[in-house]
This record gives C-alpha cells, structure tokens and sequence, in this order.
C-alpha cells in the first residue's frame, strides 16, 4: 500500500479565490508529479519535481504553481481559480528504484475541483 | 517523441467475457511498459510491469507480453468480473530520454455487467 495523502478530496469554490491543494507522502519518495484528469479521463501532466528545491513544468501548460521546500510535501496552488480550472487533480510519487526507469508511480485519491 | 496509443472505449463486457485492450507504443529507445488501473473515485494503481522484450507481466488475472517486434503491450484477461469494471491505462518509461516522467496512453473505460 501507497502512503501518499492529498486533501481536500472535494472542494467548491467561487471564481477568484486563491486555493491550495495538499499532497503528502511518507514513503521518502524524491520525485513527485501533479497530473489534471479530464472527465475524458486522459492525464496531463501539468508539474513535477525531483527533489527539494526542484521543480518542472509538465506538458500541459497550467495557471498553477508548485513548491517543494520539503520531501514530504508538494502543495500545488491557484492564485485565482476559475471555470476553467474544474477537473480532477492527481498528485504521485515514484520510487525511483531499478535500472532504466522501472520504477513505480504511486497515487493518491485525487482532489475533485469545482470553480463557480 | 514517445507515445503510447490505446484503444478508445467505452469497452463493454459481460462476466466470464474475455478481455483485451490493446496498446502500442513509440519510442527511441527500449521502454519500460506499465498498466495503470483507476477504480472509481480512486487515483491510479500499478497493474503490472514489463521491463525488457518478450517480458510477460501478470497480476490479478490479467496479462500482457512486451512484445518489440510489433511494438505493442496489449493487456488481457481470460475471465473478467464486475470488480473489474475500471478505467485501464497503458504508460511507458524511456530511459534514453533522461529522466522524463512516465508517458500514459488517454485510457480505455471497462464496464462488466452481471
């Protein structure tokens, strides 16, 4: 089982407000990813990290930004949510174990967004 | 650059069906091959895992053979149950292209009825 935590599962917010979404993770994983699930299912990766101090922007071009001043913790934020920002967010971890990238991603249970 | 295609679902079966999702995938060098599953309302979990050709990987019934000569990695399962029922994604993992997260195919919708 995957230790890797994300909070709120669910939140519904007006157009405007600044939110943060939590990802935590205790298995001392370095490299960490948020993805942006669309209701067609298909992922996108919209940042990642391999280690403290180290971020990256993923595929998809995103308003949100990303810090991870901790192994542990890798929070994501909108300074200014809106419509367009409603979807389901994914946050993972990897292992980072054997040769050639075989290593696992692990995920949490997602945060649902909903941007009125 | 490295893709991976997957058939488009929804895929819909009857218990006891046979089970197959294809996937093909391009890559330069010689991938890593993964099947994700995400059960509803959960986030993504490893299904299983080929790492080299003509690896098979297997877990809870289902299968798939990394197969390089028609670069593909389809993914079956002899006797599908309504647990099943799960939205399947096929991803790869190059090593020649430095240290690049995992490559997801858009996912296949499975749905299994009694």
């Amino acid at each position: 089982e995957a230790d890797i935590y994300q909070t709120p599962r669910y939140l519904v917010i007006g157009t405007g407000k600044k939110i943060t979404l939590e990802c935590s993770q205790t298995m001392g994983h370095d490299k960490m990813y948020w993805y942006q699930q669309d209701p067609g299912m298909e992922l996108h990766l919209i940042h990642y990290s391999y280690g403290v101090n180290s971020t990256e922007k993923g595929d998809l071009s995103s308003e949100s930004t990303v810090s991870r001043i901790r192994t542990e913790h890798f929070p994501l934020t909108l300074e200014s949510a809106r419509p367009s920002h409603t979807s389901q967010y994914l946050c993972a971890s990897s292992d980072g174990i054997g040769l050639g990238n075989q290593e696992t991603q692990y995920f949490g249970p997602g945060t649902r967004l909903l941007v009125l | 650059g490295n893709s991976v295609t997957q058939m488009e679902g929804p895929v819909t079966l009857s218990e006891e069906a046979f089970l197959t999702i294809n996937c093909t995938y391009t890559a330069t060098g010689y991938p890593s091959l993964f099947w994700y599953v995400q059960y509803p309302g959960e986030g993504l979990q490893l299904l299983l895992k080929a790492t080299k050709a003509d690896d098979k990987g297997s877990n809870k019934g289902f299968e798939a053979t990394y197969r390089k000569e028609t670069t593909s990695f389809h993914l079956e399962k002899g006797s599908v149950q309504v647990s099943d029922s799960a939205v399947y994604f096929c991803a790869l993992s190059d090593p020649t292209s430095g240290n690049t997260p995992l490559v997801f195919g858009k996912g296949t919708r499975l749905s299994v009825i009694a």
